[in-house]
């Protein structure tokens, strides 16, 4: 049972447009929430992070946005660029847990 | 420059052969965690530990074991008792331990092919 989903597998966008990438988790005791991004034969490295006591995270060109009642979390990359090619992983965690990974989405930034 | 070092980074063994990945952290961290990743699986957690001379199982401990003799090292031994050992095995730390908020940090990992 995926306690966190990234239910697309892939994603292709045009440079300069936004890119969205959607999580959805199912446990409601998570209240940490987390970005990496992935390149092949690499490890991920942290993008943004949001805690359930806010909806919103901003960090330059990157944007998390979080609905709780949904469980429903979101990464905004705008303008997108090539180099934001690369799969993306949420994670979600609490207070004793560790962090659990949905299964990643590809995201292709096209010139 | 701190960060964490996983070597080597690519691995191969034959079938029945145990085989011990390294992970070195310099970063001060406390915590220290082990993840495998599958395609098209996300990050599966196999062994945490967040103090020395301590560590946890995760979510697939069977057939791995490790050791936390040290602040900075948590080698991962994939025993010939892990049935699917070929895999991305990836390190990684977090200032804090286990739900206090705290990012992971990775290493670069290593691809583990057993044949």
């Amino acid at each position: 049972d995926q306690q966190v989903k990234q239910n697309s597998p892939s994603l292709s966008v045009q440079e300069g447009r936004i890119s969205i990438l959607n999580c959805d988790y199912t446990n409601s005791m998570f209240d940490y929430f987390l970005w990496y991004k992935k390149y092949p034969a690499e490890g991920p490295t942290f993008l943004i992070s949001i805690s359930s006591i806010k909806d919103k995270n901003e960090d330059g060109r990157f944007t998390v946005f979080l609905n709780k009642s949904a469980k429903h979390l979101s990464l905004h990359i705008v303008p997108s660029q090539p180099g934001d090619s690369a799969v993306y992983f949420c994670a979600a965690g609490g207070y004793g847990q560790n962090f659990v990974f949905g299964p990643g989405t590809r995201l292709s930034v096209l010139p | 420059d701190g960060g964490i070092t996983q070597s080597p980074k690519y691995l191969f063994r034959k079938e029945g052969q145990n085989v011990t990945l390294s992970c070195e952290q310099n970063l001060n961290h406390d915590a220290m965690y082990w993840y495998r990743q599958d395609p098209g699986q996300g990050l599966r957690l196999i062994y945490y530990s967040q103090i020395v001379n301590d560590f946890q199982k995760g979510d697939i401990a069977e057939g791995y074991s490790v050791s936390r003799e040290k602040k900075e090292s948590f080698p991962l031994t994939v025993t010939s008792a892990q049935k699917n050992p070929t895999a991305f095995y990836l390190c990684a730390s977090s200032s804090r331990g286990t739900g206090n908020n705290s990012p992971l940090h990775f290493g670069n990992g290593t691809r583990l092919t057993v044949t």
